[in-house]
């Protein structure tokens, strides 16, 4: 079970939009509509801000948005915010009730 | 608000039993449509699944660990556990525990809604 593939670091200036892509396999990201996305600032717990590829959990902002292509998820914010500089991590089930997440991506806003 | 918090030794010898405690405050354990998890993060790297609690104790593990790793549930004391075994310096991690939530009106959702702090275990003698 290897980790999905994110990269490494991203960065953008305020007001513009990113995405990170998170890539797995047949066996995970490709088979099931269950992609999640969690942002982590330093020293604090992850927030789910994407949960079921696309869906926005309520109290997260609408500029971020997921989508999915074959095995590979994206992550996109828009309008980038100072307070969105953190790590990104994607997580897809993987069936069997077993669970892979991405390497996890650097979000910097210049 | 539901809290989860991890508990037990920070420094654990190469060789020896790594165990932890989450607590569960704020809610019941033993509600259906959520499962009981752990995960942990090496330091400056990433997340790491390492295995799942149901209330009624079935447990789900990553391959990697499986052979390492057991879980187990309190419902009494609204507790879920983790025991590593073998441990040696690749296990020092900041280990948290979760509650993923996997289904809502019969459809399969799996995402984590709470998260512990975390704990920092190191792995040294």
């Amino acid at each position: 079970q290897s980790a999905l593939t994110q990269p490494a670091s991203v960065s953008g200036s305020p007001g513009q939009s990113i995405t990170i892509s998170c890539t797995g396999t047949n066996s995970d990201v490709g088979s099931y509509n269950l992609v999640s996305w969690y942002q982590q600032h330093p020293g604090k717990a992850p927030k789910v801000v994407i949960y079921e590829d696309r869906k926005r959990p309520s109290g997260v902002s609408t500029r971020f948005s997921g989508s999915k292509s074959g095995n590979t998820a994206s992550l996109t914010i828009s309008g980038l915010q100072a307070e969105d500089e953190a790590d990104y991590y994607c997580c897809s089930y993987a069936g069997s009730n077993t669970l892979i997440f991405g390497g996890g991506t650097k979000l910097t806003v210049l | 608000q539901l809290q989860l918090q991890e508990s037990g030794p920070g420094l654990v010898k190469p060789s020896e039993t790594l165990s932890l405690t989450c607590t569960v405050s704020g809610g019941s354990i033993s509600t259906n449509i959520y499962y009981w998890v752990w995960i942990r993060q090496p330091p400056g790297k990433g997340l790491e699944w390492i295995g799942t609690i149901y209330y009624s104790g079935s447990t789900y593990y990553n391959p990697s660990l499986k052979s390492r790793v057991t879980i187990s549930v309190d419902t009494s004391k609204n507790q879920f556990s983790l025991r590593l075994s073998s441990v040696t310096a690749t296990d020092t991690a900041v280990y948290s525990c979760a509650r993923l939530f996997w289904t809502s009106a019969g459809t399969m959702v799996y995402y984590f809604d709470y998260w512990g702090q975390g704990t920092l275990v190191s792995v040294s003698s």
